[in-house]
């Protein structure tokens, strides 16, 4: 079945640096992936749409210039958080659907659990 | 604006009955109506998808209504074990491959 790989899975950084989060399909391909945000004990939240050779949609109240996007690829989506603080601490998910439409349904990643010290 | 809830935030039955879980939605026509499964620490993982002019779906276990006049969805699961124990979601888009708005989750514990 569809697989979506996402790395890290858990990172600590310090204030005020930059951390890189990886989205890979494996064995389809996506024009479109999607990153989303999830507190505690909370649901998922849409930040932005990401799409492949262009410029990332973003969600209303989701500064573009902290949380860059850049899906360089059919099979590649990076969400860059910078200059991050500790409210940016949070569980980060990407989502992916086949370009083909094979299948029902959205393959998620295992998640990103960000925190910032 | 848009507004999809569960009823339950968390949700005890015992092994062997039917957990039966809610979503309704206000100010929104989704054409596809999706149901998740997450673990503690884990991505969603897809379950079932409905279609507006579809009224039930199931999938062994699993069953899925959509009620577009009540703007409800019933998600049942059958025959229940401790390993369906986590945190379900349902999710709504008006395409295959729009973006998904999903509801706030029940987490569904199910004991011996």
């Amino acid at each position: 079945g569809a697989v979506v790989s996402q790395h890290p899975s858990r990172v600590i950084c310090k204030s005020g640096t930059s951390v890189k989060i990886e989205c890979r399909s494996l064995d389809f391909q996506a024009t479109t992936m999607f990153w989303y945000r999830q507190f505690p004990k909370k649901s998922l939240m849409l930040m932005a749409t990401s799409n492949e050779g262009s410029k990332a949609t973003y969600e209303q109240g989701v500064e573009k210039d902290k949380f860059l996007i850049n899906h360089a690829s059919l099979t590649l989506s990076t969400l860059t958080v910078t200059s991050a603080h500790p409210e940016d601490s949070s569980f980060y998910i990407c989502s992916a659907r086949d370009i083909l439409g094979r299948g029902l349904g959205y393959t998620f990643g295992s998640g990103t659990r960000l925190t910032v010290v | 604006s848009q507004k999809i809830e569960q009823n339950s935030e968390a949700l005890n039955i015992q092994e062997g009955k039917t957990a039966t879980l809610t979503c309704n939605y206000t100010n929104y026509s989704p054409a596809y109506l999706q149901w998740y499964r997450q673990d503690p620490g884990r991505g969603p993982v897809f379950l079932l998808l409905i279609r507006e002019n579809e009224k039930e779906k199931r999938k062994e276990r699993l069953k899925v209504t959509f009620d577009t006049t009540l703007k409800q969805s019933l998600f049942h699961i059958t025959a229940s074990q401790p390993a369906d124990s986590a945190t379900y979601l349902c999710a709504l888009s008006t395409g295959t491959a729009s973006k998904l708005t999903f509801g706030t989750g029940t987490r569904l514990q199910v004991t011996l």
